[in-house]
């Protein structure tokens, strides 16, 4: 079946420090991948997408995130966190412009 | 911004009721898809509609419905809503991009 998993259910970190969110997914074939960000009682704002070609994806504000096939992973990162990023995060596949299919999501809070 | 827009923000609903969501963009998007939000959870897909017609549904029982419009406006229908209907109901929009963009979502309560 498929499957998108975010290990993490919560993530402190303090400002200023590195950030990487997990993701790992079970797909037949690869997927097309996303990041979403969430704030408190608002809709899902778009980071990064990928669809095929480099490996290293860059969104907004400063995040990133790498595909590795081998790992069936797309784990999100940013080398500093500001307090603006707290909120929820959540990792998504689908096989085109089809369904997502979501993980749980990874709350994070930033302690200044 | 998105350019996604829903209405209304809030709902309360009393079990068994019935509810109409809506869900239109400035852009001229074809395809839109409906997801539901539990409190705590991800998103999970209702169905999703391309030039108005269903095109998918997901794991939801038909009391669940939509309408997709000509001008690629949507409506979301749910009938005898239960308590577990209480949710956070998403719609987003896609052209033939492959991304979804989403709107800020209605906050439905069944009391």
């Amino acid at each position: 079946a498929q499957s998108v998993t975010q290990p993490d259910i919560h993530i402190t970190v303090s400002e200023g420090a590195s950030l990487e969110l997990r993701c790992n997914y079970s797909y037949g074939a690869t997927p097309y991948l996303f990041w979403y960000v969430q704030s408190p009682g608002q809709g899902l704002q778009l980071l990064l997408k990928y669809f095929s070609g480099d490996t290293l994806v860059q969104g907004i504000k400063g995040f990133e995130a790498e595909f590795k096939r081998s790992q069936s992973s797309f784990n999100l990162r940013k080398p500093s966190v500001h307090r603006s990023d707290a909120a929820e995060y959540f990792c998504a596949a689908s096989g085109g412009y089809n369904k997502l299919i979501f993980g749980a999501g990874t709350r994070l809070a930033v302690h200044p | 911004e998105t350019g996604v827009t829903q209405s209304p923000t809030h709902l309360i609903k009393t079990r068994g009721q019935q509810v109409t969501l809506r869900c239109s963009s400035q852009s001229g998007h074809n395809t839109v898809s409906w997801y539901q939000q539990a409190l705590g959870q991800g998103p999970q897909f209702i169905f999703q509609y391309y030039r108005e017609e269903e095109n998918g549904r997901g794991n939801f029982p038909p009391r669940f419905s939509g309408l997709q419009f000509p001008n690629y406006s949507s409506e979301l229908n749910v009938n005898a809503l239960e308590l577990d209907d209480s949710a956070l109901y998403l719609c987003s929009m896609a052209s033939d991009t492959d991304t979804q963009y989403f709107g800020p979502g209605t906050r439905l309560t069944v009391l």
